[in-house]
């Protein structure tokens, strides 16, 4: 079955830096790979997306990009702010639903004043 | 917040006993999941319903079984708990198999002594 690996399992930055988590995965039917944020004591919420028909998206200051070829993908969070602090999932689904989606194992960003 | 109640929200339980958590959504969608988050595992689906009385196994569904008589109610039963089965559980929901964006609840902490 697929496998997602996401590294680092921790990152601090700078308020006001970047940051950028990758993620690697191990099926090449892979088509569709979504990021979450996870709060203290919430449910994860998606914050972007992006399909295997496409590179790069971006939605203010967040970006995602996608490499087919090496099979990674990476979420970029530019001029990080204290509220950007939380645990960060990648995943990936083989199939048309979130039923087969896969998740890596975690993130926790943390954001210094 | 997407209208999904999990209930309860915490639970202390014995090994052996059976276990029942409740996800109730008021948005109609079709598809409902249960997952676990366990540290160093990330997120991993144990069921999942596309429809009343449509459900299916996930990657970790072994001790566990689901039922879903309406389409706003998705329960997930542990017949004799485990302290394997010591976990943050979570449900989602979503309105469309192709990669639509997922909905989580706040999840519900259950231990198993």
């Amino acid at each position: 079955g697929e496998n997602v690996e996401q590294h680092p399992s921790t990152l601090s930055v700078q308020e006001g830096d970047s940051a950028v988590i990758k993620c690697t995965y191990s099926d090449s039917a892979s088509n569709y790979f979504p990021w979450y944020k996870q709060e203290l004591g919430k449910g994860p919420q998606l914050i972007i997306d992006i399909r295997s028909n496409v590179g790069e998206k971006k939605d203010q200051r967040i970006a995602v990009t996608l490499n087919k070829t090496a099979k990674h993908f990476s979420l970029h969070i530019t001029e990080t702010q204290p509220e950007d602090s939380a645990v960060y999932f990648c995943a990936a689904s083989t199939g048309f639903g979130n039923e087969k989606l896969t998740f890596g194992t975690g993130t926790r960003l943390t954001i210094i004043p | 917040d997407a209208g999904i109640t999990q209930s309860p929200r915490h639970k202390v339980t014995e090994t052996g006993t059976p276990v029942t958590l409740r996800c109730h959504q008021t948005e109609n969608h079709r598809y409902m999941y249960w997952y676990r988050q366990d540290p160093g595992h990330g997120l991993r689906l144990i069921h999942y319903s596309y429809g009343v009385k449509d459900t299916d196994k996930g990657e970790v569904s072994d001790g566990y079984s689901v039922s879903r008589s309406k389409t706003e109610d998705f329960l997930l039963t542990l017949e004799s708990a485990t302290s394997s089965q010591t976990s943050v559980y979570f449900c989602a929901i979503s309105g469309d198999k192709n990669g639509a964006e997922a909905f989580f609840g706040q999840g519900t902490r259950l231990t198993v002594v």
